[in-house]
């Protein structure tokens, strides 16, 4: 069974331009959530996706923003890119409901230059 | 909202010692606490999980203890190999109607041979 898929490995942009980061959650999933892992920062929550709903959203401004399709990918836009974006972006996915373990694709390389 | 403290940043121990590893949470309602092993370069992985109502469990060389009225959890490493050397990251899943995963900041474990 594949887990979660993310693309691209690794994106550059400018300063100022925007990037769309995709993700695939496992098959039977329905919930699809983005963290940040900016070095020395841990892992920062983004966004909850659930049944095609954005359910929360962390301490990130408006510039981050997502959505999820009716097969329950998910992508993540970041506008107006700054420096400070540079990171890694992991999404994650679980079954329904709460409390359910939630399981990380290998990330997107995010460079902002 | 949730926070959760991550002790100590970095941990060096010698092959077959043991490793410990503290965090506390502040939202007293949260429910589940995960840990998960991210090795350099890859996506992080859970490794065990603690609800709640259970005060200990263990798998194999792993366990991790909770004290719900100190807020504060444990993941205890025995018999350490080199292989175990990674971050380790505790979570905490906050209370509520919305669901959110908060990371600790990690902890850099070496196991030197």
């Amino acid at each position: 069974e594949a887990g979660v898929t993310q693309s691209p490995t690794h994106l550059i942009k400018t300063r100022g331009q925007q990037a769309t980061l995709r993700c695939s959650p496992i098959s039977g999933h329905t919930s699809v959530y983005w963290y940040q892992q900016a070095l020395g920062l841990g892992l920062q929550f983004l966004l909850w996706y659930d049944e095609g709903e954005e359910r929360n959203r962390g301490n990130f401004p408006p510039r981050f923003s997502g959505r999820q399709f009716p097969n329950y990918s998910s992508e993540l836009n970041v506008n107006a890119l700054e420096l400070e974006d540079s990171a890694l972006y992991l999404c994650a996915s679980s079954l329904a409901g709460r409390g359910n373990t939630i399981y990380f694709g290998e990330g997107s390389w995010l460079t902002v230059v | 909202g949730e926070n959760v403290e991550q002790h100590p940043s970095t941990l060096s121990v010698q092959e077959g010692d043991s490793a410990v590893i503290k965090c506390t949470y502040s939202d007293s309602a949260s429910n589940y606490f995960p840990w998960y092993k991210q090795e350099l370069g890859k996506r992080p992985q859970l490794i065990i999980d603690i609800r709640s109502n259970v005060g200990e469990k263990k798998d194999q060389r792993i366990a991790v203890t909770l004290n719900k009225t100190a807020k504060h959890f444990s993941l205890h490493i025995t018999e350490t190999q080199p292989e175990d050397s990674a971050v380790y990251f505790c979570a905490a899943k906050s209370g509520g109607s919305n669901y959110k995963l908060t990371f600790g900041k990690g902890t850099l474990l070496t196991v030197n041979p």
